[in-house]
């Protein structure tokens, strides 16, 4: 069975401030990994995906993550923040990229000027 | 490129009606695609995974006679909502794999949701 745990259902950082965003992982077998952006009101955008190539992945809008199998972490990273970050962001997991997914709790971040 | 449509993006109607929910890949044939549940505040759940010209699957504990799957086309899913209730008000999502079968490598496009409110 696969899982996601995302730590912290909300983050708040001051504008130009590193964003971390937490995320670990339980698969028993080599796992897809996701990141989603969702504004309020809308479907969710993907920022980037890990599918067992470069461990550290480069997305859009200026964000990455890195794969530690062994931490079983994907954590999200931006090295400064802006307004239009502000948004529920959530990990997701699944066994191949077009597979099911199963989705962390998601975590809201705030971004204050 | 790889645009999914949902409509319609709000509806509010009374409590016994049917409400169907429509979820088209733009620019892209999909034989697969997800229909998830948002609840304020919550994460996604699947509800099914919509399979063209064939049932879909549904996730445990939801209901199949409730919540009514058609892929008739490898372009359009739909949700049908049956005899809804203010319990199933919710945010519904759903989701389109670029490609046809054997695709599994493709990632997932997502629309931009439909909130269903029932009085």
């Amino acid at each position: 069975a696969q899982s996601v745990t995302q730590l912290g259902s909300h983050v708040s950082v001051s504008e130009g401030a590193l964003v971390l965003l937490r995320c670990n992982y339980s698969s028993s077998v080599p796992p897809y990994l996701f990141w989603y952006v969702q504004y309020p009101n809308q479907g969710l955008q993907l920022l980037l995906k890990y599918t067992s190539a470069a461990t550290l992945v480069k997305g859009i809008n200026g964000f990455e993550a890195e794969f530690k199998k062994s931490e079983t972490s994907f954590h999200l990273t931006k090295p400064s923040a802006h307004m239009s970050d502000a948004a529920e962001y959530f990990c997701a997991v699944s066994l191949y990229q077009g597979g099911k997914l199963i989705f962390g709790q998601g975590t809201e971040l705030s971004v204050k000027p | 490129g790889a645009v999914v449509s949902q409509h319609p993006s709000w509806v509010i109607c009374k409590s016994g009606t049917s409400v169907k929910i429509e979820c088209r890949s733009l620019d892209f044939q999909a034989t697969t695609m997800f229909w998830y549940r948002q609840f304020p505040k919550q994460s996604l759940m699947l509800m099914a995974t919509s399979n063209e010209g064939s049932k879909a699957t549904y996730e445990q504990g939801v209901e199949k006679d409730k919540f009514l799957i058609n892929h008739a086309s490898l372009t359009l899913s739909t949700l049908t909502v049956t005899s809804a209730h203010p319990e199933d008000s919710s945010f519904y999502i759903c989701s389109a794999r670029v490609g046809v079968r054997g695709a599994g490598n493709q990632p997932q496009h997502f629309g931009d949701g439909t909130r269903l409110s029932i009085l």
